[in-house]
């Protein structure tokens, strides 16, 4: 089945030490998002990729960075964790063929990650 | 920019009862509307999604939302609710000028009491 996942499930980290989460698409879309979900919070979406094109939200921190090294994978990396980043990661996917006419589909979501910083 | 308001945080309802989950958005554009449903742990799932059309859309499982564009309204409704309904579920909204980007409420959890 095309799905979205993300690896691992659950992550333990030490305050300060960088991390990556993985999010892998066999949907080939061309758009993927990565959003931070706090508990009992909405997700908030940090950054997306357009294809190759980054796009970074205004109050992401300098901490979290990203890359898209090919279609199927993205990568959440955390250059230097805190107790405040502890949440969960959420990636998602979608289609937009034709971005600048508004054309956008559904966004599908992978299972998460839940990270925690000790 | 858009919002969306989720005015209840927690619906307590019996099994087999009818229940409604409120949303409401505030955009200066047009809008696509969606809900999730998050499951403990999980991901989100798409539950259902209004682009155009029918002001009345229906998930598989049950439920449905109608799109009021009036009142900037999309809430979500069951008549008759099962165990497994228990969840958070989320309402969504995007602009259509191609951003491609969700704004999320914060979330209404549903508890189905047997």
């Amino acid at each position: 089945d095309a799905m979205v996942i993300q690896n691992p499930r659950y992550q333990v980290t030490q305050f300060g030490k960088p991390v990556t989460l993985s999010c892998s698409q066999t949907l080939n879309h061309n758009v993927m998002y990565w959003y931070q979900q706090k508990s009992s919070q909405a997700p908030k979406l940090l950054f997306h990729y357009y294809d190759k094109d980054f796009n970074n939200e205004a109050d992401t921190p300098d901490n979290f960075q990203s890359r898209r090294p090919n279609t199927s994978f993205c990568f959440l990396d955390i250059r230097s964790p805190g107790l405040g980043d502890a949440a969960m990661y959420l990636c998602a996917t979608s289609t937009s063929r034709m971005r600048l006419a508004g054309i956008t589909d559904t966004q599908y979501f992978g299972p998460g990650t839940r990270l925690t910083v000790l | 920019a858009q919002s969306v308001t989720q005015l209840d945080s927690q619906v307590p309802v019996f099994e087999e009862a009818p229940v409604e989950l409120r949303c409401n958005y505030s955009s200066s554009v047009s809008v696509y509307l969606f809900w999730y449903v998050q499951y403990p742990n999980q991901g989100l799932q798409l539950l259902l999604k209004y682009l155009s059309g029918s002001t009345l859309v229906e998930s598989i499982n049950g439920f449905e939302a109608e799109f009021n564009k009036s009142q900037t309204s999309f809430h979500l409704r069951k008549p008759s609710v099962h165990i497994s309904d228990t969840a958070e579920y989320f309402c969504a909204v995007s602009d259509q000028t191609g951003a491609n980007n969700l704004f999320f409420g914060t979330g209404t959890r549903l508890t189905v009491i047997p």
